[in-house]
């Protein structure tokens, strides 16, 4: 079965301050997809990466930045010098390869960033 | 840019009504899916859908749930009568192509909220 843990719940900090978001992943497969979708209070569900197993580069988008380590199951997302505007709740999610080709996707728990003006 | 739209945003029912939640998927994909989120936990994988029939469902989606394209646009999905536990957060997502593919970046839509009383 697949699982996806984020030990952080809720993360404060200070804006300008850079903020690691930890997820670890779960799964019995060897070709899968993991992502980080932003859910800010208006409510919907903002894709931000999508990254397959067999691509570890790390990558780099403006302020953020996601760090794929396949031996320790983690895919860390990391916002550098963080913005009022990055207070969301932040989803890791983790998608096989099914038979048939659709996304069965498991999401995390979620941790919820406040940043603080 | 193209996106899934949902309707309605928001709809309170009352306890043992039917609900349809509407989704308009990007045009030209292939997948389509639905998940849900009660309040203030993760997203649920519910069921996907292509070709006119359901790839899979999860033990969420029992005999009170049915999804239907009834044109050539729409994606619903009915609930018969509706439990208090229903009340979540409903996403509609879709895909161009296959998971493994270029094109299997799952789109979500802004989701629409049940309010069950």
């Amino acid at each position: 079965a697949q699982k996806v843990t984020q030990a952080q719940t809720e993360i404060s900090v200070v804006e300008k301050e850079d903020v690691t978001l930890d997820c670890v992943y779960e799964t019995r497969d060897t070709t899968y997809y993991l992502f980080w979708y932003k859910q800010p209070p208006s409510g919907e569900l903002v894709f931000l990466i999508r990254r397959n197993s067999f691509d570890e580069q790390n990558e780099i988008s403006g302020r953020y930045s996601w760090n794929f380590q396949k031996s320790t199951s983690s895919f860390n997302f990391t916002i550098t010098a963080s913005q009022v505007v990055d207070s969301a709740v932040y989803f890791c999610a983790l998608s096989d390869f099914t038979v048939g080709g659709y996304q069965k996707v498991t999401f995390g728990i979620g941790t919820k960033l406040q940043v603080i003006p | 840019e193209p996106e899934v739209t949902q309707t309605p945003s928001h709809q309170v029912t009352q306890m043992g009504q039917e609900v349809i939640l509407r989704c308009v998927p990007i045009s030209n994909h292939l997948y389509f899916y639905w998940y849900r989120q009660i309040l203030g936990q993760k997203v649920e994988f519910l069921v996907s859908f292509y070709n006119n029939e359901i790839s899979e469902k999860s033990e969420i989606f029992d005999d009170q749930f049915s999804v239907e394209r009834p044109d050539g646009s729409n994606f619903t999905l009915k609930i018969r009568s509706t439990k208090l536990e229903d009340s979540a957060m409903y996403f509609c997502a879709s895909s161009l192509g296959l998971a493994d593919s270029n094109t299997g970046e799952l789109f979500f839509g802004e989701g629409s909220r049940l309010t069950v009383l």
